[in-house]
């Protein structure tokens, strides 16, 4: 089945600085790729997802880059705010009916002030 | 903004006993998702139903775990009898179900059960 491997398990950056996140996965099957932002205590939310057929999708500061050749995809944050300190999960699906999403373990992103 | 309903919010019990939790869709969504998500870890899917149906259970401990879906809307999912490995957040998702595959799932604040 699909293994997804999200790195690094934290990160912190200074206010305004970007911020990386890089997922690999292992199904080459795969073709939707969700990432999902989680607040402490609070449900995770959809922030930006990828199809297989589009390399690089872009929303605001906020982008997501897709490399199906190496099987891994990456979640760019730039101009960092405080709020966007949460953990943000990768997650990849490989459709057939299933849609079954299987997730990374979380990044644990600090936004200092 | 629709949002996926879920309760209760916390639940405590002991070992042994039942625990069910309750998650209500968002209007029109077909597809409905439980997943379990423990500490410091990314949710990992139980049990998916396309309207009532059961699509993917491989991963829900049926000797203790029953999930129903009875008039492909709200959901309840069942454990019996719980253990102490079954304290996680237990989120439900759902999501509209139709083509293109893979319509954005969207989850519910879940629901935090801790077992004593």
């Amino acid at each position: 089945g699909e293994n997804v491997e999200q790195h690094p398990s934290t990160l912190s950056v200074q206010e305004g600085d970007s911020a990386v996140i890089k997922c690999t996965y292992s199904d080459s099957a795969s073709n939707y790729f969700p990432w999902y932002k989680q607040e402490l205590g609070k449900r995770p939310q959809l922030i930006i997802d990828i199809r297989s057929n589009v390399g690089e999708k872009k929303d605001q500061r906020i982008a997501v880059t897709l490399n199906k050749t190496a099987k891994h995809f990456s979640l760019h944050i730039t101009e960092t705010q405080p709020e966007d300190s949460a953990v943000y999960f990768c997650a990849a699906s490989s459709g057939g009916g299933s849609e079954k999403l299987v997730f990374g373990k979380g990044t644990k992103l600090t936004v200092n002030p | 903004e629709a949002e996926v309903a879920q309760s209760p919010r916390y639940k405590i019990t002991e070992k042994s006993q039942a625990v069910a939790f309750w998650c209500d869709p968002i209007s029109g969504h077909a597809t409905l998702y439980w997943y379990r998500q423990i500490l410091g870890q990314g949710p990992e899917l139980l049990v998916q139903f396309q309207d009532e149906s059961v699509v993917d259970d491989s991963q829900l401990p049926k000797d203790r775990f029953s999930a129903e879906r009875l008039k492909g809307v709200d959901s309840t999912l069942k454990i019996q009898p719980a253990e102490l490995g079954d304290s996680a957040m237990y989120l439900c998702a759902s999501s509209l179900g139709t083509e293109p595959a893979n319509q954005p799932q969207h989850f519910g604040d879940g629901t935090r059960l801790s077992i004593l």
